[in-house]
């Protein structure tokens, strides 16, 4: 049972370069998001999904975009990577009692740099 | 939108001592989890705790969303407890939140031997 697996664990991106961050997860979870990181600071909130086919914004979704079309996978996308995008991403997934999303599990993160 | 403090900011310790960290937050909550970034950054989740008290071993929360505080207490610490904890919250919108978690600052933890 291996959890929430992202790839990579490090990325340097050129300024206007465009990647995907990969996750998936194995614990067949309804709800997944991702989070982003700054130096000393809390995490927040990109984007998440209820389910395949379902996505929405969150705190933070300017210069990102998703898709879920399965249950398992949750890929990030970034578009014209700009400094301002670098950061530790972390995506998660959490399992649903009475469709309240209750415990979260994170990935391993990802090492963002934009130089 | 909701606001999470956590304090103390930062904390220093001596092996075996016990501490306390709290998180206050600004708005009815049905979701709260305790959270510890370890030094080389993995989240692992601690307790899932919107109300009442919990025990894991060396650790305990308790939460009283009436007042809106949460406290995380852990008792004759390691070296291996050092790193960063993070309270995270979620606020119920038409009866759901999704689990969409408001992260606190966090509170900076180091055991020395």
């Amino acid at each position: 049972n291996a959890g929430v697996t992202q790839t990579p664990k490090f990325r340097i991106l050129k300024i206007g370069q465009s990647m995907t961050l990969q996750c998936t997860q194995d614990m067949n979870h309804n709800y997944m998001y991702w989070y982003r990181q700054d130096p000393g600071m809390g995490l927040k909130l990109i984007y998440y999904s209820v389910g395949a086919g379902i996505t929405d914004k969150g705190e933070v979704p300017n210069g990102y975009n998703v898709s879920r079309s399965t249950t398992e996978d949750f890929p990030l996308r970034l578009e014209l990577a700009a400094p301002s995008q670098t950061s530790v991403y972390f995506c998660a997934s959490s399992y649903t009692a009475r469709g309240l999303g209750v415990r979260a599990f994170f990935g391993q993160g990802t090492r963002l740099t934009v130089v | 939108g909701i606001q999470v403090e956590q304090s103390p900011p930062d904390l220093i310790l001596q092996e075996g001592a016990n501490s306390t960290l709290r998180c206050n937050f600004s708005d009815s909550v049905n979701n709260l989890q305790w959270f510890h970034q370890n030094p080389w950054g993995q989240l692992i989740n601690l307790f899932y705790i919107p109300s009442g008290t919990k025990q894991n071993g060396r650790l305990s929360a308790t939460t009283v969303a009436t007042e809106r505080y949460s406290l995380l207490y852990i008792s004759s610490s390691q070296t291996t407890d050092s790193g960063v904890y993070f309270c995270a919250v979620a606020v119920p919108r038409g009866g759901t939140s999704y689990g969409k978690l408001t992260f606190g600052q966090g509170t900076i933890l180091t055991v020395h031997p």
